[in-house]
């Protein structure tokens, strides 16, 4: 069974820092996909990042960065430089061999100006 | 732009009835998905369908059932409407195949209230 763990219901941060959040997981399969989805107030689910378990290297997207440390199956979302736009929930999710996509509990991100 | 429709944004309806959520998406994807989405508890898979007429349970699926007769259509069914079915309804689509960097696609999410 695939699992996904988000430990931070709520995490703040001031304007301009950056901020971890945290995702472990649990899988069986021997190749699957990691992804951050951001989902503001608005309701929309936006694709934030991607890391193959096969990746060497951890994945960037501007702002965006995955630290992917595949022994502690963990998949920390790194923002730098935060701003007031982040404030939002955050999931982390892992799609398995089967195509299924599992998501975490996710974590509410509050920017402070 | 490619997309993800949910027929509606918002629903109220009563305890006992029969109720239709449809999705429809137009980038020609082979899987689709339905999640319910509470406060706390994350997304949680329903259904998911790999193929048309195809479907798989997720880790939620009793009292729901789920139709795909056409491949960019995937409806979720309550068949009987219970107030602990109140809740946001997410479909979501995406590739099929071993490449593991695709992403899904969600809708704009469906309110549902059962009273």
């Amino acid at each position: 069974a695939q699992k996904i763990t988000q430990t931070q219901p709520g995490m703040f941060v001031q304007e301009k820092e950056a901020v971890t959040l945290d995702c472990t997981y649990d899988t069986s399969d021997p190749s699957y996909g990691l992804f951050w989805y951001k989902q503001p107030s608005s309701g929309e689910m936006i694709f934030l990042i991607y890391q193959g378990s096969y990746d060497q290297q951890n994945a960037t997207e501007g702002r965006y960065s995955l630290n992917f440390q595949k022994a502690r199956k963990s998949a920390n979302l790194v923002i730098s430089a935060s701003q007031l736009g982040d404030s939002a929930m955050y999931f982390c999710a892992m799609r398995g061999m089967y195509n299924q996509f599992y998501f975490g509990t996710g974590t509410s991100l509050t920017v402070i100006p | 732009d490619v997309k993800v429709t949910q027929s509606s944004r918002y629903l109220v309806k009563r305890t006992g009835e029969k109720v239709f959520l449809e999705c429809v998406q137009d980038m020609d994807h082979e899987n689709m998905f339905w999640y319910r989405q509470d406060p706390g508890l994350g997304l949680r898979l329903i259904y998911f369908s790999y193929d048309v007429k195809m479907k798989e349970k997720g880790d939620i699926p009793e009292g729901y059932s789920v139709s795909r007769e056409k491949k960019e259509r995937f409806s979720l069914i309550l068949e009987s409407a219970s107030t602990n079915q109140t809740s946001m309804y997410l479909c979501a689509s995406s590739k099929r195949g071993s490449l593991m960097n695709t992403e899904a696609f969600f809708g704009q999410g469906t309110r549902l209230t059962v009273v």
